[in-house]
């Protein structure tokens, strides 16, 4: 079966500092991959997607940015952080095969609080 | 450009009462249409999902959704609501290009009184 994998759990950064977040999804082969942010009791906001190894889109101009090294691997990072890139941050697959039907799985997350 | 409205910020029941949750889609062709549902500090699990077919879906948890192309609705319901479904639920539509993309509502939190 198919699991998604995210790390670390919980981070405090202070401002400035860098910031690498991963996601692995295991049991599939060729996911389309999803960050998504989650401001303190906002919705869900789309940063990068990628269908591929080494294909990234991004969504939101900032100072974040995605990378795909591996095809079940996807890192999210900055240079340098800033106040406003706390929250919680999913991750999220969908299987490549056309029966799935575009339906997302999301990790269990990473709350990142930069002080 | 397809988008998702759920009106409800918040919405508080008694355990053991119905639910209802509103949920209102722009798309000009069939929907594909997801519930999800958050508890705090957790990922988001499905809990189902619309493509074709009977418009009258069943999901886990006991709850289902009813796809209504008329009133552009696909609102989520359950007939008797127990404290543990108090969260955070989700409604959206899938993007229709290559991307695969989710697009979600604002989310309508659920809190359920003893």
């Amino acid at each position: 079966s198919q699991t998604i994998h995210q790390w670390p759990a919980t981070l405090v950064q202070p401002v400035g500092s860098p910031l690498s977040l991963e996601c692995t999804v295991e049991g599939t082969s060729n996911p389309n991959l999803y960050w998504y942010r989650q401001a303190a009791g906002r919705g869900l906001q789309l940063l990068f997607y990628s269908v591929g190894i080494g294909q990234i889109s991004s969504e939101v101009p900032q100072n974040l940015s995605a990378s795909r090294p591996q095809d079940r691997q996807f890192i999210l990072s900055s240079k340098k952080l800033l106040l406003s890139d706390s929250g919680f941050y999913l991750c999220a697959w969908v299987p490549p095969r056309a029966g799935a039907r575009y339906e997302q799985y999301f990790g269990p997350g990473t709350r990142l609080t930069v002080t | 450009a397809q988008s998702v409205t759920q009106p409800d910020i918040h919405i508080t029941v008694s355990e053991g009462a119905s639910l209802e949750l509103r949920c209102n889609y722009s798309y000009g062709a069939t929907p594909y249409l997801f519930w999800y549902v958050q508890s705090p500090g957790q990922g988001l699990q499905l809990l189902l999902k619309y493509f074709s077919g009977d418009t009258l879906v069943q999901g886990i948890k006991g709850f289902e959704a009813e796809f209504k192309r008329s009133q552009s609705s696909f609102n989520l319901r359950k007939p008797s609501v127990h404290w543990s479904d108090a969260a955070e639920y989700f409604c959206a539509v899938v993007r229709m290009d290559s991307s695969y993309k989710l697009i979600f509502g604002s989310g309508t939190r659920l809190l359920v009184r003893p």
